[in-house]
């Protein structure tokens, strides 16, 4: 088990909401990135929070929004939900020194479900 | 485009055999990769990772490969036992935070 922890665990919300989803990271990672994984398909990055700042995004609209905090717990927020929002989402934290990444370790994830 | 994929979606073993999993890459100048597994219902669990100036790398029974001229990667678990039965994924760092994940590859552990 990593030190990465999620919640909630489960979400039920419907078409047009927003959510909000939460990480903590590792003890002595800097760094939260978050993932969202379709059934039966690999996580899909959606962007990375260093410094408290987005660090990198992926391809995802700009409805995905996050924030890091100075304790370097992150949140996920997603407005307008849509359908295919449903998924898990993961977070994975890691440590980073100047521009050096080392492993990323992922949380359990928060099973999202959009009716 | 850029891509890690893998080249089976199910990989079915005897307990006790060497389990095998393969991903290619495309991006020659890739330079990180890592294996993970999935467990039903959980987060994926870092197994192991490789940097390119490394063609080898060993863990607790598990063993990764790489092949730079092929732009190919491979997982080996050794003695696979019925807890190794899990979704296996291969990914890429590509900076800026960002891993690429593939498809996955089911490994089903048969008595």
């Amino acid at each position: 088990e990593t030190g990465v922890t999620q919640s909630p665990t489960h979400l039920i919300k419907t078409r047009g909401q927003q959510v909000t989803l939460r990480c903590s990271s590792q003890s002595g990672h800097n760094t939260v990135s978050w993932y969202q994984q379709a059934l039966g398909q690999g996580p899909q990055f959606i962007f990375q929070y260093y410094r408290e700042e987005e660090n990198g995004r992926g391809n995802f609209p700009p409805r995905f929004s996050g924030l890091q905090f100075p304790n370097y717990s992150s949140e996920l927020n997603v407005n307008a939900l849509e359908l295919d929002d449903s998924a898990l989402y993961l977070c994975a934290s890691s440590r980073m020194t100047g521009r050096s990444e080392e492993t990323q370790y992922f949380g359990p994830g928060t099973r999202l479900l959009v009716l | 485009g850029e891509s890690v994929g893998l080249h089976l979606p199910t990989l079915s073993v005897q307990e006790g055999d060497n389990s095998i999993i393969n991903c290619a890459y495309s991006n020659s100048a890739s330079d990180y990769f890592i294996w993970y597994k999935q467990e039903s219902g959980k987060g994926p669990q870092f197994i192991i990772d490789i940097r390119s100036n490394m063609d080898k790398r060993q863990g607790q029974r598990v063993t990764v490969l790489l092949n730079k001229t092929v732009k190919h990667l491979s997982l080996q678990i050794a003695a696979t036992q019925p807890g190794d039965s899990a979704v296996y994924f291969c990914a890429e760092n590509k900076g800026w935070g960002k891993l690429q994940f593939g498809a996955g590859t089911q490994v089903v552990v048969t008595p």
